[in-house]
């Protein structure tokens, strides 16, 4: 079956260290997204890719990385500068555009 | 960053009452209007990718115009059941240079809840 995997569902960071979120998807979508959802607050975007080896600062890029070095996967890195990570965070993939986007699970992520 | 206003940003219905929202986007440059249902516990999931002004889709009780002139899109529920409760959420492919609308921008989602 054609989806998007996240991984973990849960994880928890003690603060000071960074931490990496997976997502892997095989609907051979080019684009690939991360988004952050807080209480009260819709999706957020924070690194979006429209092809390998290319990616792009969403709206709240400080504090994250990403890399794109296969179509599949599109990992997420929490890093220490981030001031703020707990949040639930969404991966998605779609065709550019008029594609409707597909999302996985989600990771929440508590630094404890 | 770009303003994709929804409202209200929640609503209260009973049971068989019909209900709609409004999703606000820029007018300008436009290239397409998602729709999604966010569900408690789910994955967001699509309803309505909508590119023509004055396009109206239609899922069972859902439908969903589009006014790319004014940057609007209503979204209609007739007849309210409990499992419509989600949240709604709108989103905009936005050209961030070059020919692909790859940067997906959501509004904050209208939260329904349909009481029995």
């Amino acid at each position: 079956d054609g989806g998007i995997t996240q991984s973990p569902k849960y994880l928890f960071r003690k603060e000071g260290q960074n931490v990496t979120l997976s997502c892997e998807q095989n609907l051979n979508h080019d684009a690939m997204y991360w988004y952050r959802q807080d209480p009260g607050q819709g999706l957020r975007l924070i690194y979006y890719s429209q092809i390998v080896n290319d990616f792009q600062k969403g709206d709240i890029a400080e504090g994250y990385s990403v890399s794109r070095e296969k179509k599949e996967s599109f990992p997420l890195t929490v890093t220490s500068a981030q001031k703020n990570p707990t949040a639930f965070y969404l991966c998605a993939s779609s065709i550019p555009g008029q594609g409707p986007a597909f999302f996985g699970q989600g990771t929440r992520l508590t630094v404890v | 960053i770009l303003n994709v206003e929804q409202s209200p940003q929640s609503l209260h219905v009973q049971e068989g009452d019909s209900t709609n929202f409004t999703c606000s986007f820029p007018s300008s440059n436009f290239y397409a209007l998602h729709w999604y249902r966010w569900e408690t516990a789910k994955s967001p999931e699509a309803l309505f990718v909508m590119t023509l002004n004055g396009d109206e889709k239609k899922k069972g009780r859902i439908s969903a115009t589009l006014n790319t002139k004014e940057g609007y899109s209503y979204l209609y529920i007739k007849g309210s059941q409990p499992e419509d409760s989600a949240t709604y959420l709108c989103a905009f492919p936005v050209n961030a240079g070059g020919t692909s609308y790859g940067k997906l921008t959501f509004g904050q989602g209208t939260i329904l809840t349909v009481h029995p």
